[in-house]
């Protein structure tokens, strides 16, 4: 069975860091783009940043550029996203998202999600 | 970067019904590199359709996408008690960044 399950959120300062890890089995890992995406409470959904197969490229969106970076150990079937300078609109659940072989941000595959809470 | 608009925010239906939910995009979507998910409360998302008109493994034909260009829509033929919940379109062909419209809950009447 295909698996996503993500760890590392929970409460954080403003200003501070956390490490979030997406941990997959049930597939090739390595082979597939991965990305993670955020859900603020009771709003929609944001691509957050994207990562290829052989982690040779990565991207980001604007809102988190510079302070979010994304990275995989395909050794170890996980995928990483090191948050750091955190603010309050950072808060939300985190999704890690397995790329179809439609298309790497095409997600056929989704985590149960971690909850980042921003707060002082 | 394209920008999509869903709409309408909140459709209200009984079991049964059709339902019909529109997605614009501001500028053209490359190969109908278009994707429907349907996300329910306390739920990851679950992809339903990708390429505009394909419906991903084990989605039940009542659920079908249409459209090109810049107007795409979802259509559930026969509303089931499960399919009320949220859906989001995604466009992820023009570049590696994969953007989601605002959403339409489909809410019991």
């Amino acid at each position: 069975e295909v698996q996503l399950l993500e760890s590392g959120g929970g409460l954080v300062q403003p200003g501070g860091s956390l490490r979030l890890s997406c941990a997959a089995s049930g597939f090739t890992f390595s082979t597939y783009a991965m990305s993670w995406v955020r859900q603020a409470p009771g709003k929609g959904l944001e691509w957050v940043s994207a990562i290829s197969g052989s982690a040779g490229s990565s991207y980001y969106a604007d809102s988190v550029k510079g302070r979010f970076t994304i990275s995989r150990d395909n050794s170890r079937n996980t995928l990483y996203l090191q948050v750091n300078s955190l603010r309050a609109e950072d808060t939300a659940v985190y999704y890690c998202a397995k790329g179809s072989p439609y298309s790497g941000t095409c997600f056929d595959v989704w985590g149960q999600g971690t909850m980042v809470t921003v707060s002082s | 970067e394209i920008v999509l608009t869903q709409s309408p925010g909140t459709l209200s239906l009984s079991p049964g019904e059709r339902a019909t939910l529109s997605c614009r995009a501001s500028q053209s979507v490359s190969s109908s590199y278009l994707a429907w998910y349907q996300q329910k409360p306390g739920q990851a998302p679950r992809l339903l359709i990708y390429g505009a008109s394909s419906r991903a493994t084990g989605i039940p034909d009542r659920f079908s996408g249409s459209g090109s260009g810049t107007d795409f829509t979802l259509t559930i033929s026969r509303l089931e008690p499960e399919d009320f919940a949220v859906y989001y379109c995604q466009q992820y062909g023009s570049s590696p960044r994969g953007t989601f419209g605002g959403g339409t809950k489909v809410e019991i009447k």
